[in-house]
């Protein structure tokens, strides 16, 4: 079974500075990818960056990017330079291609507060 | 380019009243998922289809959800009878495939009293 487990419920930040929310996971896929989502108050899940299982590098996606530890089956997202409206919902999701094959399974999400 | 459309944003409804929930994906997107998300918790899918196919309804309650998608593009979600259980978010998403990044509606909020 795949598990998404997200351990922060709410986190603070002060405007412009950087911060990382904690993702692990649990699969027994050999393949697999990784996604974040944010989603504000009006309840849209916007989609902000993945990375692959076997992707070499970490992936970026300007200000957001993701830190990835296979070994350790952490996939934290890194947000630089926080803004007000960053403040939202973050959710941690992931696909298998074995289990559950491409459905996208959530994690309980991290509310992030960006401080003025 | 247009997004996911749901409707309605908001409903409210008494218990044991059956509620539809609609939503129209992206042009050109073949996938179409609906996702319950509870007050406080991440989303969980119900229901994915491959154009018109119902590929993965396992987490369906079968017994009071239907869904349907007709000409493998709008998709609609039924409760029948809805229990007050049944309160929480609806979101509707679509993909170019499943292998693809999913776009999301902004959801339809149930209250059922």
């Amino acid at each position: 079974a795949q598990k998404i487990t997200q351990t922060q419920p709410g986190m603070f930040v002060q405007e412009k500075e950087a911060v990382t929310l904690d993702c692990t996971y649990d699969t027994s896929d050999p393949s697999y990818g990784l996604f974040w989502y944010k989603q504000p108050s009006s309840g849209e899940m916007i989609f902000l960056i993945y990375q692959g299982s076997y992707d070499q590098q970490n992936a970026t996606e300007g200000r957001y990017s993701l830190n990835f530890q296979k070994a350790r089956k952490s996939a934290n997202l890194v947000i630089s330079a926080s803004q007000l409206g960053d403040s939202a919902m973050y959710f941690c999701a992931m696909r298998g291609t074995l289990t559950g094959a491409n459905n996208l399974f959530f994690g309980t999400g991290t509310r992030l507060t960006v401080i003025p | 380019e247009a997004g996911v459309v749901q409707s309605p944003r908001y409903k409210i409804i008494e218990k044991k009243q059956p509620v539809a929930f609609w939503c129209n994906p992206i042009s050109g997107h073949n996938t179409l998922y609906w996702y319950l998300q509870n007050l406080g918790q991440g989303p969980e899918l119900l229901i994915r289809y491959e154009n018109e196919e119902a590929v993965d309804d396992s987490q369906l309650p079968k017994d009071r959800f239907s869904a349907e998608r007709l000409k493998g593009v709008d998709s609609t979600l039924k409760i029948q009878p809805a229990e007050l259980g049944d309160s929480a978010v609806y979101l509707c998403a679509s993909s170019l495939s499943p292998n693809e990044k999913l776009f999301f509606g902004s959801g339809t909020q149930l209250s059922v009293l």
